[in-house]
């Protein structure tokens, strides 16, 4: 199947600085790309949809200003944490849509990232 | 989107087949029963997709009844290594933004 990388897979920063994320899509081009965030023993919950060359659509409750998306080309979509808090530790997922992928799996998870906030 | 329930846990043993049934009354015409497979630190893997009948793969078979209104994940004899957390998902097209609900944490033990 296609192969979405995530980088990096941990990262630790201290209070009130910003964090990127990168999501690539390695083999193949992702006009639709998703972020998730998921908490210890919790489930992954949608934080937003990012669309190339537009702006993303955020879930209910998620802060667009604090969570940044960038899609600015087919194969990369960024998340930055911006003035990053301790409630902001957690596991960010993202994932990729091919649409023209041959087998019935057309969405694509990276590795997650690890966010810890000192 | 339509809501899916599955139970939260199950114990298994090594060689064992597993089922996790997975409810979702409120299905749609237009939706896929998708499930996917976690292991803690790492993203979601996809295992099996299927819309109506009986779908098998080399890892696992998808049962879905004739009302769709639930679905059987079988994973035949399980090993150590598939202890994991188990989704079960209804999406109304294939790449769809796919909303996760609790999921089953399957342990197996030898």
């Amino acid at each position: 199947g296609a192969v979405v990388s995530q980088h990096p897979s941990r990262v630790i920063c201290k209070s009130g600085t910003s964090v990127k994320i990168e999501c690539r899509s390695l083999d193949f081009q992702a006009t639709t790309m998703f972020w998730y965030r998921q908490f210890p023993k919790q489930s992954l919950m949608l934080m937003a949809t990012s669309n190339e060359g537009s702006k993303a659509t955020y879930e209910q409750g998620v802060e667009k200003d604090k969570f940044l998306i960038n899609h600015a080309s087919l194969t990369l979509s960024t998340l930055t944490v911006t003035s990053a808090h301790p409630e902001d530790s957690s596991f960010y997922i993202c994932s990729a849509r091919d649409l023209k992928a041959a087998t019935n799996e057309k969405l694509f998870f990276g590795s997650g990232t690890q966010l810890s906030v000192l | 989107l339509a809501k899916t329930t599955q139970p939260i846990s199950m114990d298994s043993y090594e060689g064992q087949e597993v089922n996790i049934t997975c409810s979702h009354n409120n299905i749609a015409t237009n939706d896929y029963i998708t499930w996917y497979q976690q292991f803690p630190s790492q993203g979601p893997r996809f295992i099996i997709q299927g819309y109506k009948t009986k779908v098998t793969n080399e890892v696992a078979s998808l049962f879905i009844p004739a009302d769709r209104k639930s679905s059987t994940l079988s994973l035949p004899r399980v090993s150590l290594s598939d202890t994991a957390v188990y989704y079960c998902l209804v999406a109304r097209e294939a790449g769809t933004a796919l909303i996760f609900g609790k999921g089953t944490t399957l342990s197996v033990s030898s």
